[in-house]
């Protein structure tokens, strides 16, 4: 079973427009990071936020936001007011503590285009 | 400026002539890995190594060998390239813990004819 699932493999958004990009998780561990990248097409790999599993309040970062819903085990970035250098390949992944904290296993991303 | 450098950001080579990938931090993690990233299949795991002298397997190891005898450094060698290997890699950092994220590299972009 896949430990991260994406379920769109692309979104179109317009400017100023939010957008909400799923992410669901399998995992029995009940310590666990939920972390969020953005690869743009130049091809590196930008850290954008972090849900740990037992902070109380979803985290926010500027126009990111995670809908963390625990029981769901989903873990959702809310990008708000797009803007055209938000279109990139999004990806969810987690951090077990029964890795060690060691593994980031990632989904397999969803493609955002924001359009003018 | 803390960061994560592999090079070459591209390398074009004939299956079976070995090669490697070399990775360098500077923020004194304990912890480094190898990802590979193909189209449709997101970035899968090679190899990671929690401190110097321990490596580990991750999903996709077949191909590929590491070592890490200095905590900054954690080359990525494959002995005998195949095709089947082109792909974008990249080598990525961090502190171990819950919340550490991962500092990745630029990305090698690997072609093997």
């Amino acid at each position: 079973a896949q430990k991260i699932t994406q379920t769109q493999p692309g979104m179109f958004v317009q400017e100023k427009e939010a957008v909400t990009l799923d992410c669901t998780y399998d995992t029995s561990d009940p310590s666990y990071g939920l972390f969020w990248y953005k690869q743009p097409s130049s091809g590196e790999m930008i850290f954008l936020i972090y849900q740990g599993s037992y902070d109380q309040q979803n985290a926010t970062e500027g126009r990111y936001s995670l809908n963390f819903q625990k029981a769901r085990k989903s873990a959702n970035l809310v990008i708000s007011a797009s803007q055209l250098g938000d279109s990139a390949m999004y990806f969810c992944a987690m951090r077990e503590s029964d890795s060690g904290y060691s593994t980031l296993t990632f989904g397999k991303g969803t493609m955002l285009l924001v359009s003018p | 400026e803390a960061q994560v450098t592999q090079n070459p950001r591209y390398l074009i080579t004939v299956t079976g002539k070995k090669l490697t990938v070399t990775c360098s931090q500077n923020m004194n993690h304990e912890y480094m890995s190898w990802y590979r990233q193909d189209p449709g299949l997101g970035l899968r795991q090679i190899y990671y190594s929690m401190n110097v002298e321990v490596t580990d397997k991750g999903d996709v190891p077949e191909g590929y060998k590491v070592s890490r005898k200095e905590k900054r450094n954690f080359p990525l060698i494959l002995e005998s390239p195949s095709p089947n290997q082109t792909s974008l890699y990249f080598c990525a950092s961090s502190f171990i813990g819950q919340n550490s994220p991962l500092h990745f590299g630029n990305g090698t972009r690997l072609t093997v004819t």
